[in-house]
């Protein structure tokens, strides 16, 4: 087991240009989740994922974010019409489901650095 | 929703020096956890700890969940310890976690 798996690692990328973000999570964890930090921040919750049902996303930031995990495996976040404003290190994370709602001890991938031009 | 707040902002050691960073939160919590970022952005975790202590090395770490707070104690400080302290909680409800702004350690030799 590698870990979770973020690609690409870093993209530069025109204003008003689509962009798309691969997270391979940890083989067994069935959660997945997105976050988004940006400079002398703490991570920002965005979406999560459990299995491919997408249980919470009104975290994410505009109608040009979208995330989609289509067999439970992968997920993918979208930014549409990229602004300057998205600069940031975008962050997936995985873990087990807990008890209830809850969820076990969270990891995190290397993140993407998102840079718009 | 859920507040956590870290303290200090800032902590600048001398190598060899024990430090002790504090996390509140405003609600009782499921899961929290401590991370290590490192320069290259990645969170690195440190502790699982919803409640009670732990120690792993030169680390430890305590949570007391009926005063709603955490410690990170590092003992003998190295400049490899350096980057940004993060501490993480999973609310009651559940879903997430919502992290505090951190503590940013530089640790000089």
């Amino acid at each position: 087991d590698t870990g979770v798996s973020q690609d690409p690692r870093h993209k530069i990328t025109k204003r008003g240009q689509n962009v798309t973000f691969r997270c391979d999570p940890i083989s067994e964890h069935n959660r997945l989740y997105w976050y988004r930090q940006t400079l002398g921040q703490g991570p920002e919750f965005l979406t999560y994922f459990q299995n491919e049902a997408q249980l919470e996303k009104s975290r994410l930031l505009s109608d040009r974010f979208s995330a989609e995990r289509p067999k439970g495996s992968f997920s993918t976040l979208e930014i549409q019409r990229t602004e300057q404003g998205d600069s940031a290190m975008y962050l997936c994370a995985s873990s087990l489901p807990g008890a209830g709602v809850t969820f076990t001890e969270a990891f995190f991938g290397q993140g993407t650095r998102l840079t718009v031009v | 929703g859920i507040q956590v707040e870290q303290s200090p902002p800032d902590l600048i050691l001398q190598e060899g020096a024990n430090s002790t960073l504090r996390c509140n939160f405003s609600d009782s919590v499921n899961n929290l956890q401590w991370f290590h970022q490192n320069p290259w952005g990645q969170l690195i975790n440190l502790f699982y700890i919803p409640s009670g202590t732990k120690q792993n090395g030169r680390l430890s770490a305590t949570t007391v969940a009926t005063e709603r707070y955490s410690l990170l104690y590092i003992s003998s400080s190295q400049t490899t310890d350096s980057g940004v302290y993060f501490c993480a909680v999973e609310g009651e409800y559940g879903n997430k976690l919502v992290f505090g702004a951190g503590t940013i350690l530089r640790v000089k030799s």
